[in-house]
């Protein structure tokens, strides 16, 4: 199976500060997309990365706090910018193959907190 | 939007008994449904799917059943064992060509007793 990798696993930042998550797979993907997951809590859909053209956001988040990139098949970053406490949350790309049928994978999630 | 409701939050059994975890749903259009297993500080885990032309799908000691006309799915665990002990979502998308966006029930933690 294929390797997704998410970097930094974890982070403490300070209030007003942006952080940038990195994920990375070992093979081409249909899909990308980011979640959140605050402590204790389920997983919330962020938005969904598209291959060279804007991310499309969720209800209830913009693209001025979670800037995306997504520059190929491989490859997506999540900014969390302007960072507050509420923000402290684990980050989990996930990933869509034609080949597996769509099913969604995750990454190894980046575990944030912000004083 | 899709609202998925899983009950119950906490569950408690002994090893060797069944589990039981319900999910609900609310559009009819969904038509694909994955049970994730998080272990603590882990990434969420497939453990199995169904779609919604299939009624129930078995691996193993885990059994998935779909009532698609009372919009309704549950995960049974037969034979608990207490590596079986961990936080399950469920989750319920509409698969459309090339993607399927999921939404997440609020999770039951298992807890599998000695």
């Amino acid at each position: 199976s294929a390797v997704i990798s998410q970097k930094p696993s974890r982070d403490i930042c300070q209030r007003g500060t942006s952080l940038t998550i990195q994920c990375q797979v070992d093979s081409q993907v249909t899909m990308m997309f980011w979640y959140r997951q605050q402590p204790g809590q389920s997983l919330t859909l962020i938005a969904t990365a598209n291959q060279g053209s804007e991310a499309t956001y969720e209800s209830g988040f913009v693209i001025d706090k979670f800037p995306i990139s997504r520059p190929n098949l491989t490859f997506s970053t999540l900014t969390v910018s302007n960072m507050s406490p509420e923000d402290s949350s684990i980050y989990l790309c996930s990933v869509a193959w034609v080949s597996a049928n769509e099913k969604l994978f995750f990454g190894s999630g980046t575990q944030l907190s912000v004083l | 939007g899709e609202n998925v409701e899983q009950h119950p939050s906490t569950l408690s059994v002994q090893e060797g008994d069944s589990a039981v975890i319900k999910c609900t749903y609310s559009d009819s259009a969904s038509n694909y449904f994955p049970w994730y297993k998080q272990e603590l500080g882990k990434r969420p885990q497939l453990i199995i799917d169904i779609r919604s032309n299939v009624g129930e799908k078995k691996d193993q000691r885990i059994a998935v059943t779909l009532n698609k006309t009372a919009k309704h799915f549950s995960l049974h665990i037969t034979e608990t064992q207490p590596e079986d002990s961990a936080v399950y979502f469920c989750a319920a998308s509409i698969f459309v060509g090339t993607a399927s966006k999921l939404t997440f029930g609020t999770g039951t933690r298992l807890q599998v007793t000695l």
